[in-house]
């Protein structure tokens, strides 16, 4: 099975930083990653797909790029609504793997 | 607009099984995969497979075999997981899913989920 390595597991950040969470594949799985937002109580909400694109209603401080094995999400001016746990996925293969998470809160 | 609504928490106990629910609504219920996602506090999110309600076709993560069934009734537009011989390992969230395409046919895993199922495994 495709590992998916996320960093930080943890992180705190003030309003307004810019932050950046990785996601680290164990192997070639091209743009086939995808980040989710979760909230607790709440179902995981995509956030990025094809390593790079922007899903649907998602706020334009978002973004998602790749470097080789190594896929980013970064948001540009952290708000006080971003504080929760992104997971990436990768859909190169089956079964589908996840990330472990990073958790987001605030300073 | 595309809805998953799933059944609600379940308590049942050790060694039992226990069948979940997802019906959609919004989508032609047979032309999409529906996948189904475990969420246990402190393990992240594992995917446990997915059934194609047009043919009944299925994939599971070998992990979920013989743990997990996925089945579809067209007629309700519904999708049901059953999880046997429970143990304390399976008190969980459930989430049903499906994936969608974007207008210029990207394809987007998991881009609509049901609000999840809580199970709990219990004495």
């Amino acid at each position: 099975d495709i590992q998916l390595t996320q960093s930080p597991s943890s992180m705190s950040a003030s309003l307004g930083d810019r932050v950046s969470l990785t996601c680290q594949s164990s192997q070639g799985i091209g743009n086939y990653l995808s980040w989710y937002q979760h909230k607790p109580g709440k179902p995981p909400k995509p956030m990025i797909y094809y390593a790079t694109n922007l899903a649907d209603g998602v706020p334009s401080r978002f973004s998602g790029s790749r470097s080789g094995s190594d896929y980013s999400l970064t948001i540009s001016s952290l708000e006080s609504e971003d504080t929760a746990i992104y997971y990436c996925l990768q859909y190169d293969e089956y079964p589908r793997t996840f990330g472990g998470g990073t958790k987001l809160e605030l300073k | 607009q595309v809805q998953l609504q799933q059944s609600g928490a379940e308590l049942v106990k050790p060694g039992s099984s226990v069948k979940i629910s997802c019906k959609a609504s919004g989508y032609t219920f047979t032309s999409y995969d529906m996948h189904w996602i475990k969420q246990q506090p402190g393990n992240g999110l594992e995917w446990i497979g997915w059934i194609y309600p047009g043919n009944g076709n299925t994939k599971y993560n070998q992990k979920f075999n013989g743990k997990a069934t996925l089945t579809a009734d067209k007629s309700s537009s519904t999708a049901y997981m059953q999880l046997s011989s429970l143990t304390s390992e399976d008190s969980a969230v459930y989430f049903c899913a499906r994936s969608g395409y974007t207008t210029d046919y990207y394809y987007v895993p998991f881009a609509y989920w049901g609000q999840g199922t809580l199970v709990t495994v219990s004495s």
